[in-house]
């Protein structure tokens, strides 16, 4: 089945730095790689996701990556501000019976400095 | 307003007890999941049910019993859970088309449950 490794596990930066979490996933048949944000409290909110068949999609200061032949995908977010802090989980699918199946990474939490 | 709405949000309950977390969608889709998200693990599948028919269970203990009445509404029956089942159980639902893929999942903000 498919599994995803997520890193780093913790990340701190600086207001207005760049973060950037990568993941990488084992089933080549996977095409469909969602970017979740958990802030505490709540459920993972859908921040971005990418399709196979493209490379990179990008939405304000938020990007993703995908190099389908390493088998990763990394997302980018850029001029990083305090309310950016929160847990950040990556996702791959996969099909299973003619229905589609998430596995998530182990997540990322992001803290940003002011 | 996240189109999925769980509750209770916090429950706490004994080994013995029987409960029930409630979750319902807004969104209009054909697809609801129970997920276990513990601290330090990815987010653990329990369920899935896909118009109405559930078509996963992913070697959960039968304490845990799911109920989908309607394509809008998704119960988790709780029985003499464990410690261990202490968790934060989080609900989704998604647009599914079978043979398709490439849709996202929503999801609600859970229920913090505590066994005592």
């Amino acid at each position: 089945g498919e599994n995803v490794e997520q890193h780093p596990s913790t990340l701190s930066v600086q207001e207005g730095d760049s973060a950037v979490i990568k993941c990488t996933y084992s089933d080549s048949a996977s095409n469909y790689f969602p970017w979740y944000k958990q802030e505490l409290g709540k459920g993972p909110q859908l921040i971005i996701d990418i399709r196979s068949n493209v490379g990179e999609k990008k939405d304000q200061r938020i990007a993703v990556t995908l190099n389908k032949t390493a088998k990763h995908f990394s997302l980018h977010i850029t001029e990083t501000q305090p309310e950016d802090s929160a847990v950040y989980f990556c996702a791959a699918s996969y099909m299973e019976r003619g229905f589609q199946k998430l596995v998530f990474g182990t997540g990322t939490r992001l803290l940003v400095s002011p | 307003e996240t189109g999925v709405t769980q509750t209770p949000r916090h429950l706490v309950m004994g080994m013995t007890n029987k409960k029930s977390l409630k979750c319902e969608q807004h969104l209009g889709h054909n697809a609801m999941y129970w997920y276990k998200q513990s601290a330090k693990k990815p987010l653990e599948l329990m369920f899935v049910y896909n118009f109405k028919e559930q078509t996963e269970n992913n070697s959960v203990p039968s304490r845990f019993s799911p109920e989908c009445p309607n394509s809008s509404h998704l119960f988790l029956h709780l029985h003499t859970l464990q410690p261990e089942d202490s968790a934060l159980y989080l609900c989704a639902s998604s647009l599914q088309v079978q043979g398709a893929s490439n849709q996202p999942q929503h999801f609600g903000d859970g229920t913090r449950l505590s066994i005592l």
